[in-house]
């Protein structure tokens, strides 16, 4: 089946502390992948993607690598902000479906 | 635009009850899917609507019903409602030339006692 594992929070980081958090998918077809951010009060906000293998998603200082051989699409930054404070889901998509399939979800949050 | 607007934003039911959560999407976003999100759990896709009719379908009960309309509104249904359906809906709409490109609203939690 289709599924994305993502590694469990709740993640606490200081300021300007490097942040990943883990990502592993399960396809039945190539996928495109997803990382999709949620803070409190809001919906879902899509933060990067990217389609094929290789390809690397990047956007507002995140950036995640499609990893084929390890079925992966960890999400980086290199120094978080106390705004970068919320939810964060990995996704996937097959080509031609109707749907995103997405992880349980990791929240973050960045003291100052 | 004026992104995804979804009502209400709290719903109490009782168990038994029926309940319908509304959507308004973007102009020009024919395509639109609404997921149940559990607390803690990450969003599960219940169907989509293209052009007012159903184009795709989770594993979710046919008590689970939609309706899209030509203003670019919809509606889901829950019938006989169970404590289980407690959960935040959410309502994610796209141009469906924009393969990837979901608007999600901030979604309706709802509590079924």
């Amino acid at each position: 089946g289709n599924s994305v594992t993502q590694m469990e929070g709740p993640v606490t980081l200081s300021e300007e502390a490097f942040l990943t958090i883990n990502c592993t998918y399960t396809a039945t077809g190539y996928p495109s992948l997803f990382w999709y951010v949620q803070y409190p009060g809001e919906g879902l906000q899509l933060l990067l993607k990217a389609t094929k293998a290789d390809d690397k998603g990047s956007n507002k200082g995140f950036e995640a690598t499609y990893r084929k051989e390890t079925t992966s699409f960890h999400l980086e930054k290199g120094s978080v902000q106390v705004s970068d404070s919320a939810v964060y889901f990995c996704a996937l998509s097959l080509t031609g479906a109707n749907n995103l399939f997405f992880g349980t979800g990791t929240r973050l949050t960045v003291i100052p | 635009e004026t992104g995804v607007t979804q009502s209400p934003t709290h719903l109490i039911k009782t168990r038994g009850q029926q309940v319908t959560l509304r959507c308004s999407s973007q102009s020009g976003h024919n395509t639109v899917s609404w997921y149940q999100q559990a607390l803690g759990q990450g969003p599960q896709f219940i169907f989509q609507y293209y052009r007012e009719e159903e184009n795709g379908r989770g594993n979710f009960p046919p008590r689970f019903s939609g309706l899209q309309f030509p203003n670019y509104s919809s509606e889901l249904n829950v019938n006989a409602l169970e404590l289980d359906d407690s959960a935040l809906y959410l309502c994610a709409s796209r141009d469906q030339g924009a393969q990837y490109g979901y608007t999600f609203g901030s979604g309706t939690r709802l509590t079924v006692v």
